[in-house]
């Protein structure tokens, strides 16, 4: 079995502010550990994932997210916000073999001028 | 390529009335998924299919059919349209060995 937990539905931070959404996660064999984006009216996409190898790991528009093992988490860090980034986040976890991915319940971020 | 297309955009019925919304893909992905997606539940799994020929039941199931047309094509049905069915409606799809789910647009539905 395998969940996922966002702390915190809504995160609201200024324009230029480090951005850190935090996620973690239950699974009783190694995960895979994805964050996707939702902006408004949109389906949903991938900003990063992590499979194996290097446990830091860059995704799209200057989004990160570290694997963290001993804390069972995968926070989503951005160092400058920006206005373009107010969207819906989502983490998700799979394993190998495995192809019903569980979500966490989203973190709205909001970002202010 | 289109990637997953779905239709309609959106959507007015009224209860008791029946429906079904299309999802196609031309991604040549064996497995596809219906999720709904409602305020502050996240996305909860409706129907997937592994591959053609095949569905099974995800996490809210009740009220819902699905038709896995061909490799193509996985629709969803709501038979007797309910209030609590109001939602925006998510399609899916994940290739053979990958691990990345492609999404489409949504169909945004209300029951009224």
């Amino acid at each position: 079995a395998q969940s996922v937990t966002q702390l915190g539905s809504h995160v609201s931070v200024s324009e230029g502010a480090l951005v850190l959404l935090r996620c973690n996660y239950s699974s009783s064999v190694p995960p895979y550990l994805f964050w996707y984006v939702q902006y408004p009216n949109q389906g949903l996409q991938l900003l990063l994932k992590y499979t194996t190898g290097a446990t830091l790991v860059k995704g799209i528009n200057g989004f990160e997210a570290e694997f963290k093992k001993s804390e069972t988490s995968f926070h989503l860090t951005k160092p400058s916000a920006h206005m373009s980034d107010a969207a819906e986040y989502f983490c998700a976890v799979s394993a190998l073999g495995s192809y019903i991915p569980t979500f966490g319940r989203g973190t709205s971020l909001i970002v202010h001028p | 390529n289109a990637g997953v297309t779905q239709t309609p955009k959106f959507q007015v019925l009224k209860t008791g009335q029946s429906m079904t919304l299309q999802c196609a893909q031309d991604m040549n992905h064996n497995s596809m998924y219906w999720y709904r997606q409602d305020p502050g539940m996240g996305l909860r799994l409706i129907y997937y299919s592994a591959s053609e020929g095949t569905t099974d039941k995800g996490e809210v199931p009740n009220g819902y059919n699905v038709s896995r047309l061909n490799k193509r094509e996985f629709s969803l049905r709501l038979e007797s349209a309910a209030p609590s069915q109001t939602s925006v409606y998510f399609c899916a799809t994940l290739g053979t060995g990958e691990e990345t789910q492609y999404f489409g647009p949504g169909t945004r539905l209300l029951v009224l």
